[in-house]
């Protein structure tokens, strides 16, 4: 069956804009998670959903930041007021329950000039 | 005390070989230790997962070691491939959440 997938693959962005990143879970997993991987670092926790709400949001690094899942399956997250500082690779995660083996999708990477 | 330390950081065998990579934690609600392999460009893929209610498991060429009183735990990989090559990484969490704090990586090359 289909993976966990993410759309773009590649993203360049000028410093200031605002970005939207998008992720395709496995179907029927519940549970959805991004995580940000910087190079040469492991993934490293933004937020969580269970369903349509954000059980927790506690990795995001600031207000500019936000993440949206509307219907309990697509999720999209958003970067406003990009920095050269969010330039990594985004990652999505989802699994079938919250807490279960979590399945990566192949990542968008961000680059912000 | 969120903190996943892994090491070393990187390791170089040969192809027959049986690298071991290891990570040590410190956060008791930990439940829930997982191993992903990575390969560039690539997210990570699951390679093996324990729970805390058994010291040992295995699948395949992959064996995890779990000793929770020391709260660390290692990969070991039997009969190394040079397809093998690619970077590890541990990775624990409370398993009611499923937030995932990651360890620094392993890039393993195997040689022929």
């Amino acid at each position: 069956g289909a993976g966990v997938s993410q759309t773009p693959s590649n993203k360049v962005t000028e410093k200031g804009k605002y970005v939207e990143l998008r992720c395709d879970p496995i179907s029927g997993h519940t549970a959805l998670y991004w995580y940000r991987q910087s190079l040469g670092q492991g993934p490293e926790f933004l937020i969580y959903f269970q369903g349509t709400g954000a059980a927790d949001d506690s990795g995001l690094p600031n207000d500019r930041f936000f993440a949206v899942r509307p219907e309990g399956s697509v999720s999209t997250l958003k970067i406003q007021r990009t920095e050269r500082g969010d330039s990594a690779v985004y990652l999505c995660a989802s699994s079938l329950v919250l807490g279960g083996e979590q399945y990566f999708g192949p990542g968008t990477r961000l680059t912000v000039t | 005390q969120q903190q996943v330390k892994q090491s070393p950081q990187s390791l170089i065998v040969q192809k027959g070989g049986i690298p071991i990579i290891n990570c040590a934690y410190e956060n008791t609600a930990f439940d829930y230790f997982p191993w992903y392999q990575q390969f560039p460009g690539k997210g990570p893929a699951l390679l093996i997962a324990i729970r805390p209610d058994v010291s040992e498991k295995k699948e395949g060429r992959f064996t995890i070691s779990f000793n929770k009183s020391a709260k660390q735990f290692s990969l070991h990989i039997m009969d190394s491939q040079p397809g093998d090559s690619a970077t590890y990484f541990c990775a624990a969490s409370p398993s009611n959440t499923g937030k995932l704090i990651f360890g620094q990586g392993t890039t393993l090359q195997v040689k022929p």
